[in-house]
């Protein structure tokens, strides 16, 4: 059974950091590209960054480039997020998500996600 | 990068089918993929790719797309399909991902 759970999660001050994990079970991890979406309290959701299997590409929404760093750590089944200088406008539901390629190029989907980590930025 | 378009509410009749749509110009290069969210759940993908359905997901859900514009339809709409649904494909890069701003759906 492919599991994602998400951590790290909590209440930070503007200006500060947190790094958020995500252990993966149930699937070959390194096989995969994964992601990070967040969800503003009553909003929607918002793909923040994604990796490549060996991490050799990273992407990020322009709202967070230069702050927000994505990694993983393949031999320990992991995703991670630090996040740097955040802003009240971070705070949001942290989800981890499997980038499923699909049966061809054009279809691929976020197949599995986790239960989400709360982030709150404020003072 | 892209932007995905979704109508913000629809309702359904229970019993009824009902059609969500989602308009953005990536959709003409890359499939869209549909996902429902609960209160306080996680998101669960119910459709992907041209119309494909994730194990356990019931097959009164479907999808279609034509251009620009996707579709997800719920054929005899059931009380337990009240949701948030959300389309999202590949950006026009075809690195990143969008969503759509999401459609709640009533079934009254």
């Amino acid at each position: 059974e492919v599991q994602l759970v998400e951590s790290g999660g909590g209440l930070v001050q503007p200006g500060g950091s947190l790094r958020l994990s995500c252990a993966a079970s149930g699937f070959t991890f390194s096989s995969y590209w994964m992601s990070w979406v967040r969800q503003a309290p009553g909003k929607g959701l918002e793909w923040v960054a994604n990796i490549k299997q060996d991490g050799s590409e990273k992407y990020y929404v322009d709202s967070v480039k230069g702050r927000f760093t994505i990694s993983r750590d393949n031999a320990k089944n992991s995703l991670y997020l630090q996040m740097n200088s955040l802003r009240a406008e971070d705070t949001a539901v942290y989800y981890c998500a499997r980038d499923y390629p699909g049966p061809i190029a054009v279809a691929g989907a976020l197949d599995y996600w986790g239960q989400g980590t709360l982030v709150t930025v404020s003072s | 990068s892209s932007e995905l378009t979704q109508d913000p509410a629809v309702s359904v009749a229970l019993g009824q089918t009902v059609r969500i749509t989602c308009q953005g110009d990536s959709l003409r290069s890359y499939y869209a993929s549909w996902y429902q969210q609960k209160p306080g759940q996680a998101p669960v993908l119910v459709i992907y790719g041209k119309n494909n359905r994730p194990s356990g997901i019931p097959d009164r859900f479907s999808g279609s797309s034509s251009g620009n514009t996707a579709s997800l339809t719920i054929t005899g709409a059931q009380a337990e399909d009240e949701a948030d649904y959300y389309c999202n494909s590949r950006d026009s890069s075809g690195n990143q991902w969008v969503f759509g701003g999401g459609t709640k759906l009533t079934v009254l």
